[in-house]
């Protein structure tokens, strides 16, 4: 069965620190790969994706995410975090085509501490 | 910018009353979505509507209806509340060779009494 796993719940960095938020997955074959981020009280919004070439992809706001087929991961990242990155993270995939079968991870709760 | 806008942002209701939540997408997409976030922001997909057919419908209770126009709007309706229908209803859409990204709307927060 497909599944995405974000194997923390809450993580808790301080301001100016690097962050990691981890996620594996498993699908069969070869899934396009996303980072969503859902600040309080709104809907959910792309930071980036990846589906092939360069296994590090840039996108918005300084977050990077490394993918991994050996490892089956997909791990968010960012050099130094501020206190307006406190959100919730979701790593999602879903097939090369056809959005009905977009599988969610269940997030993990980021606070940036002063 | 918001281009998936959804009505009404709350919803505050009694048990037994019947509901409908209102979600308009200006993207030219042509697949929509209707996602429920639970109170641990877990997300289940209801309902996916690709031009006007509906696509998928995973199994939730028959008091909720889908309902669509056109393939900017996308209507949910809850026949009958329940209290564990209390959650946040999220409308989203997509091009279906749009590779797959999912925009989504803020949107409606369900409280039943």
């Amino acid at each position: 069965a497909q599944s995405v796993t974000q194997p923390d719940a809450r993580v808790t960095v301080s301001e100016g620190a690097s962050l990691q938020l981890r996620c594996k997955y498993s699908y069969s074959g070869t899934p396009y790969l996303f980072w969503y981020v859902q600040y309080q009280r709104q809907g959910l919004q792309l930071l980036l994706k990846y589906y092939s070439g360069d296994p590090v992809v840039q996108g918005v706001n300084g977050f990077e995410a490394e993918f991994s087929k050996s490892d089956s991961s997909f791990h968010l990242r960012k050099a130094s975090v501020h206190w307006s990155d406190s959100a919730v993270y979701f790593c999602a995939a879903s097939p090369y085509t056809g959005n009905y079968k977009y599988v969610f991870g269940a997030g993990t709760r980021l606070k940036v501490i002063a | 910018e918001t281009a998936v806008f959804q009505t009404p942002n709350y919803h505050v209701t009694q048990v037994g009353n019947e509901v409908s939540f209102n979600c308009k997408q200006t993207l030219g997409h042509d697949t929509m979505y209707w996602y429920k976030q639970d109170s641990k922001k877990l997300l289940k997909i209801m309902f996916s509507y690709n031009n006007k057919q509906l696509i998928v419908n995973e199994t939730v209770p028959r008091r909720f209806s889908p309902q669509s126009s056109d393939k900017a709007h996308l209507n949910l309706r809850i026949k009958s509340v329940e209290p564990e229908d209390s959650a946040v209803y999220l409308c989203a859409s997509s091009s279906y060779w749009g590779q797959n990204t999912l925009y989504f709307g803020a949107g409606t927060r369900l409280s039943v009494l």
